[in-house]
């Protein structure tokens, strides 16, 4: 069975405090990793996905990075605007389907 | 851009009711989903469709019905509510399986 974790639970930032968010996972072959960033009271809003180990995407002060075992997810220099939960997802080789993590709230005070 | 489209927003339910969320995408996608997701825990898919046509059990399936009317449209029933079934509901659709999922905005649903 596919397994997502995400840490830490809860990350509180200065604003401009870089920092990374960890998704570990466990399937038995990697479709893809997706993340998402989840607004309170919205749906989530895809961000990235990543294919293959030491693949790196960047969007803004986000980047994403994958190894085989796990992926992160840095914010560089952090705004209030950035806060929000940010959701990691994996999709095996055998289903379609997604695995979701349970997410990191990341809050960013000015 | 209206993207997927939930409704109802708010409900409250007594246990024993019946309602139905609707959900609408008009992005001439084919495969539409229904997940729900609970404090500490990930979103959790109910049901899925991965064409017009068909329909498949999820994760959590218990509980729960669906109907693909057409391309657009993918409804999830609950036939008798229970306490357990408080949750927000996301509709969600993608181009074909193993594409990109996009979500609705949520539907809030307290069982009392």
């Amino acid at each position: 069975e596919d397994q997502v974790t995400q840490s830490p639970e809860a990350l509180r930032l200065q604003e401009g405090e870089s920092s990374s968010l960890n998704c570990s996972y466990t399937v038995s072959g990697l479709r893809g990793l997706f993340w998402y960033r989840q607004d309170p009271g919205k749906g989530p809003e895809f961000l990235f996905t990543l294919y293959s180990a030491g693949e790196e995407k960047e969007k803004e002060r986000l980047k994403a990075t994958l190894t085989k075992k796990e992926s992160f997810l840095h914010i560089t220099a952090p705004k209030p605007e950035d806060s929000a939960t940010y959701l990691c997802a994996v999709r095996d080789l055998n289903d379609y389907k997604l695995s979701f993590g349970a997410g990191t709230t990341v809050t960013v005070r000015a | 851009n209206a993207g997927v489209t939930q409704t109802p927003k708010f409900q409250v339910l007594k246990t024993g009711q019946s309602m139905t969320l609707q959900c609408a995408q008009d992005m001439n996608h084919n495969s539409m989903y229904w997940y729900r997701q609970d404090p500490g825990m990930g979103l959790r898919l109910i049901y899925y469709s991965a064409s017009e046509g068909t329909t498949d059990k999820g994760e959590v399936p218990n509980g729960y019905n669906v109907s693909r009317l057409n391309k657009r449209e993918f409804s999830l029933r609950l036939e008798s509510a229970a306490p357990s079934q408080t949750s927000v509901y996301f509709c969600a659709s993608s181009a074909r399986e193993g594409n990109t999922i996009y979500f609705g905005e949520g539907s809030w649903l307290t069982v009392v």
